[in-house]
């Protein structure tokens, strides 16, 4: 079976940077994903990571160690927008994506 | 349209009945899945399919059904609605292949009463 691990909730101020955390372990890896849901929406894309390193987009950046099992997406100058869970989300041998519980992140003033 | 829509948003439904929910995409996206999502597990695949005639099982398939006439249209089936199917259920697609990204529907709230 697939066990995808990611905290539950993390809170952090407006302007500050957050680090959410994932670790797997699955049959076969072919990438990791991360989504942003806001409350009452659908899951959008934000990453996509499939070899060691990091991957810079914006505000947002997402790292990979596939020795490891582990990776981290980067919120940086956090926004009140950006209060919504996030989903990490890993491509296993039949690249099916099986997805973890999710972390709400909450923004404060 | 353009991407993925769902139908119907909600619907409260009684036991036993049979519910049909409608996925529709004009991506041509070769594969579709179905999620559902409940507090605290994330989202959970349901059944898929690669291309238009063909379906799979996901990781909760019981109690469910699908069918895929065509590339567009994949709607999901609950034969005899169950309480626990009470969810939210979220349609995705992606070009189909390899590790490609999906893109998800904006969902339909049901409850089983």
């Amino acid at each position: 079976g697939q066990n995808i691990d990611q905290p539950t909730e993390m809170t952090a101020t407006e302007g500050a940077i957050v680090q959410i955390n994932c670790t797997y372990q699955t049959s076969g890896f072919n990438g990791l994903f991360w989504y942003q849901q806001h409350a009452g929406e659908a899951p959008t894309f934000l990453s996509y990571n499939v070899l060691d390193g990091l991957e810079e987009k914006g505000r947002f950046s997402s790292f990979l160690s596939r020795s490891k099992g582990y990776s981290y997406l980067l919120l940086k100058e956090l926004q009140m927008k950006d209060s919504a869970s996030y989903l990490c989300a890993v491509s296993s041998n039949d690249y099916k994506l099986s997805f973890g519980a999710g972390t709400t992140v909450t923004v404060r003033a | 349209i353009a991407g993925i829509t769902q139908a119907p948003t909600s619907q409260i439904l009684a036991a036993g009945r049979r519910m049909t929910l409608r996925c529709t995409q004009d991506m041509r996206h070769n594969a579709m899945y179905w999620y559902r999502q409940d507090l605290g597990l994330g989202l959970r695949l349901i059944h898929y399919s690669n291309t238009a005639g063909t379906t799979g099982k996901g990781e909760v398939p019981d109690g469910y059904s699908v069918s895929r006439a065509n590339t567009d249209d994949f709607p999901l089936t609950l034969a005899s609605a169950v309480p626990s199917q009470t969810s939210v259920y979220f349609c995705a697609s992606s070009v189909g292949g390899e590790a490609d990204t999906q893109y998800f529907g904006p969902g339909t709230r049901l409850t089983v009463l």
